[in-house]
């Protein structure tokens, strides 16, 4: 089984500011088509998760563009490049190349 | 605009049967390429996946609760269920049923959720 690992924890952060979340797998997510098999989700408080960033870097419809998803193989980033108070919550990243699939810990970030 | 919701007892005993439906609305379970799925979250904790199914039947399972989960789909009804036997007090959690694409060998993407069910397992 391929187990994902995130840090920070916690991540308290300044409206403004930039905030950036590690997320790294016990396997290499890239396929020979060369896609890298990690989404991000973000659950805010008392909600369902809902879907950031799909195959690595690509953003789901309708989610705003301060949020990016980079790297590749083993290690990847999301990156909030302008915090919003709205953007508290649980961040998780999943590994989807192979079932069954796997969430990493989660990092919860808060407004200071 | 799909909408998903979950359905089922809120409240289930030790060594029984967990089930629990996910109604599907705004859109067909039918259309091709996605499948429908279940996700598990305790209390507190992260999330795990449970098991998805396609529409026409062909269905994942996590291998660590497979022994103990059926999940069925029912197109006439534009819904799936999940059943997940001999539960325990472990199993208490906010389940929830989303929708996800397919690469061909795996999920990924899950894009639309229900607002979920907690389900306690207590005598």
């Amino acid at each position: 089984d391929i187990v994902m690992t995130q840090s920070p924890l916690y991540l308290p952060v300044t409206p403004g500011e930039s905030a950036s979340i590690s997320c790294r797998s016990s396997q290499s997510l890239l396929h020979g088509n060369g896609n890298n098999y990690l989404d991000w989700y973000l659950q805010k408080p008392g909600q369902s998760p809902q879907l950031l960033i799909y195959l690595g870097s690509n953003r789901a419809s309708g989610v705003p563009d301060r949020f990016s998803g980079s790297g590749s193989g083993t290690d990847f980033t999301l990156k909030i490049s302008t915090v919003e108070a709205e953007d508290v919550g649980i961040y998780y990243c999943m590994q989807s190349l192979q079932l069954a699939l796997s969430f990493g810990g989660g990092t919860k970030l808060e407004i200071k | 605009q799909l909408h998903l919701q979950e359905s089922g007892p809120g409240l289930v005993k030790p060594s029984e049967t967990l089930s629990l439906t996910c109604n599907v609305s705004g859109g067909t379970i039918r259309r091709s390429g996605y499948y429908w799925g279940w996700i598990r979250q305790p209390p507190g904790k992260g999330l795990e996946w449970i098991g998805s199914t396609y529409y026409s039947g062909s269905i994942y399972y996590n291998p660590s609760l497979k022994s103990r989960v059926t999940i069925s789909v029912d197109t006439s009804k534009n819904q799936f269920s999940l059943d997940l036997t001999s539960v325990a007090a472990a199993d208490t959690a906010v389940y929830y049923c989303a929708r996800s694409d397919s690469s061909g060998w795996s999920l990924y993407s899950f894009d639309y959720w229900g607002q979920g069910r907690l389900v306690t397992v207590s005598s």
